[in-house]
């Protein structure tokens, strides 16, 4: 079984409506992350959280929220979803026993688009 | 901040070549380096990286990467390429006591050829 879930796998929406993104961990480990990849930019971090009730913003929060359910779950919504947010989304999860320098675990991604 | 560059989006290369991905960075403070690989329609995985020590870091598929402070790059090289080596590949920066957030590089699309 994979260690982290991404759930749906795809998604097709329209502008306007609200969308979540859901990701699980089995790994154990305290913290998650949100990427967004584009075509030509590499990933970006959305958001990030070293525990469940540590919650922070990364480069590109605008439009996107999360929200952590528990030390396994990690979800991001986006309010009211725009073309642009258009992306392949990817969770990952990491230990913290190494603090900075802790291997990042990535979920197989959730392909997302706005029309 | 740090940054970091990736010049070439696309390499391609025939079968039981040499390869290398070049990966400059920037940034005013110590950094980790990571070398991440996207097969096909799958997540991103570590390949190698470098915390401190030797400069020179392998991975278990044959890949190395050299940490080169003065030219600030970490190039991702392997002497023979097979084809199941076609990805993409990120490189990736973390500051040094900055919580843990990579940036990547835009990435390079490795091809290999028969």
């Amino acid at each position: 079984d994979a260690d982290v879930t991404q759930t749906p796998r795809n998604r097709i929406t329209k502008t306007g409506k609200r969308i979540m993104l859901e990701c699980s961990q089995t790994k154990g480990h305290d913290r998650m992350y949100w990427y967004r990849q584009d075509p030509g930019l590499g990933l970006r971090l959305i958001y990030y959280s070293f525990d469940v009730k540590d919650i922070n913003k990364g480069e590109i929060s605008d439009g996107y929220s999360v929200s952590r359910q528990a030390q396994a779950k990690f979800s991001l919504s986006l309010e009211s979803a725009i073309p642009n947010q258009t992306a392949l989304y990817f969770c990952a999860t990491s230990d913290g026993g190494q603090g900075m320098r802790d291997t990042q675990y990535f979920g197989p991604g959730t392909r997302l688009t706005v029309l | 901040a740090q940054s970091v560059t990736q010049l070439d989006s696309q390499v391609p290369v025939f079968e039981e070549a040499p390869v290398e991905l070049r990966c400059n960075y920037s940034s005013s403070v110590s950094v980790y380096l990571f070398w991440y690989v996207q097969y096909p329609n799958q997540g991103l995985q570590l390949l190698l990286k470098y915390l401190s020590g030797s400069t020179l870091v392998e991975s278990i598929n044959g890949f190395e990467a050299e940490f080169n402070k003065s030219q600030t790059s970490f190039h991702l090289r392997k002497p023979s390429v097979h084809i199941s080596d076609t990805a993409e590949y990120f490189c990736a920066v973390s500051r040094v006591g900055g919580g843990n957030k990579l940036t990547f590089g835009t990435g390079t699309q490795l091809k290999v050829e028969l």
